[in-house]
Order: C-alpha cells, then structure tokens, then sequence
C-alpha cells in the first residue's frame, strides 16, 4: 500500500498567494483529516470528512483557509490570501471510518511564506 | 475526549526499557487510550491502543491501571530509532478519529 501520498513536500511562497495542498488517502478510508504543526501549538486538527462530506471545521482558523473533498480519493486545503502565519507543517491523515483513533498520516507539506 | 498529560521529556539508556507514562485522569467509560510517535519530519505513526486491558503488539506494550486514569507505553527494548516525540491521546468508541493532541514526551534514546 503507498501510504497517505501529499504533494508537494515543500512549497515556498510569498505572503498574499494562493497555496493549494493535496491530499491522496489510503485506498478505502472513508475518513480523511488535516492537521498543521507548529513549534508553538503543536498538533491541530483543522478538518475531517467522513464520506467525503465535511464533519467538522471547527479547527480552521480563518475564512482564509478552506478545504473540499469532490472524491473518495483526493482533498486538497487551500489558504487564500497566504500569510507569514500560516507556515507550518501541514499534515493529512486517513482512516477506516469505524476504526476509531487509528489514523495514517502522510509525510506532511512543509509551507513557508515569506 | 480526555484531557491527557504527559512529561515533556525522557531518557533512555540503548537496550533498555523505556516507560512513557500518561495521565488520563477524566477519561470515560467508553473512551480508548491511543499512543503514536513522530519521528523527526515524519508524519505521526500510530502504535497502540486499548479500552482496559493491557495490550500488547509488534512495536510497544500498553499497561492501563486498573482505574483506568494513567497508562504507560512500554518500548520492551529501545533503539536510537526509537527516538521520537509519543503522544498519548483519547477517543472514544465508534469515533471517527478526530484525536486531539497535546505536546507528547519527547523520548531520546541514549548510546
């Protein structure tokens, strides 16, 4: 299995651009969740989709940020305008809907705006 | 979900057993405790989890008190890779997966 796939590893921007994450989950997951790192606040849930339908996004920080799911295959989080804030690495996540807690992360994009 | 508390950091000598505890002291009936890692630029990894009764695979063991407010991850025999950030965390039964997590102990592993 290949795993979470994102795209791309590393995006360097500048303040004010569009920036687009994608997001591949586990063939077969039917929950698919975004988080963002920071030294400072650590690990946050931003979003989750249960059958491609947005649960819950709450954790979105700002009407800057938002994130779709068109298929049981690929989502993508966009951040439009990009601020300096907003670098961080942003982490997607699959899992089987019933299996409670048990989630596989892909390897995350690093994003910096400058 | 419980709120969980873990020590910012551990040592542990190569070989040796690492023991990684966790405080769940609000944890309810129906909620399992989970444990993952994150190696450095690595996207977590999930490792274990349990409702109640100590539980054990390839990677850790997981031993819950009795009371079930604590738990400790143990790591039987730690390598340099194990060295990571373990996050402990709750959910609870039929849940599907939104895990909240804190700051995690940071584990080195020592030569």
């Amino acid at each position: 299995d290949a795993g979470v796939i994102q795209s791309p590893r590393h995006e360097v921007t500048e303040m004010g651009q569009e920036v687009t994450l994608r997001c591949k989950p586990i063939s077969g997951h039917n929950s698919l969740f975004w988080y963002r790192q920071t030294m400072m606040r650590g690990l946050e849930l931003l979003i989750y989709f249960n059958n491609n339908v947005p649960i819950d996004d709450s954790g979105m920080p700002e009407d800057r940020f938002s994130a779709k799911m068109p298929n049981a295959s690929f989502s993508t989080l966009k951040i439009q305008p990009s601020e300096p804030r907003d670098s961080a690495v942003y982490f997607c996540a699959s899992s089987l809907g019933d299996s409670g807690g048990k989630l596989f992360f892909g390897s995350g994009t690093q994003l910096s705006v400058l | 979900d419980a709120k969980t508390t873990q020590p910012p950091s551990m040592d542990c000598a190569e070989g040796r057993a690492a023991n990684l505890p966790c405080n769940h002291s609000t944890i309810s009936g129906n909620e399992y405790v989970y444990w993952y890692r994150q190696i450095h630029s690595q996207g977590p990894q999930y490792i274990i989890h349990g409702l109640k009764n100590n539980e054990t695979n390839e990677m850790a063991s997981l031993i819950i008190t009795e009371d079930r407010k604590s738990s400790t991850l143990i790591l039987p025999h730690a390598t340099l890779r194990d060295t990571a950030v373990y996050y402990c965390t709750a959910t609870r039964r039929g849940s599907q997966g939104n895990l909240i997590f804190g700051k995690g102990t940071k584990l080195s592993v020592k030569p």
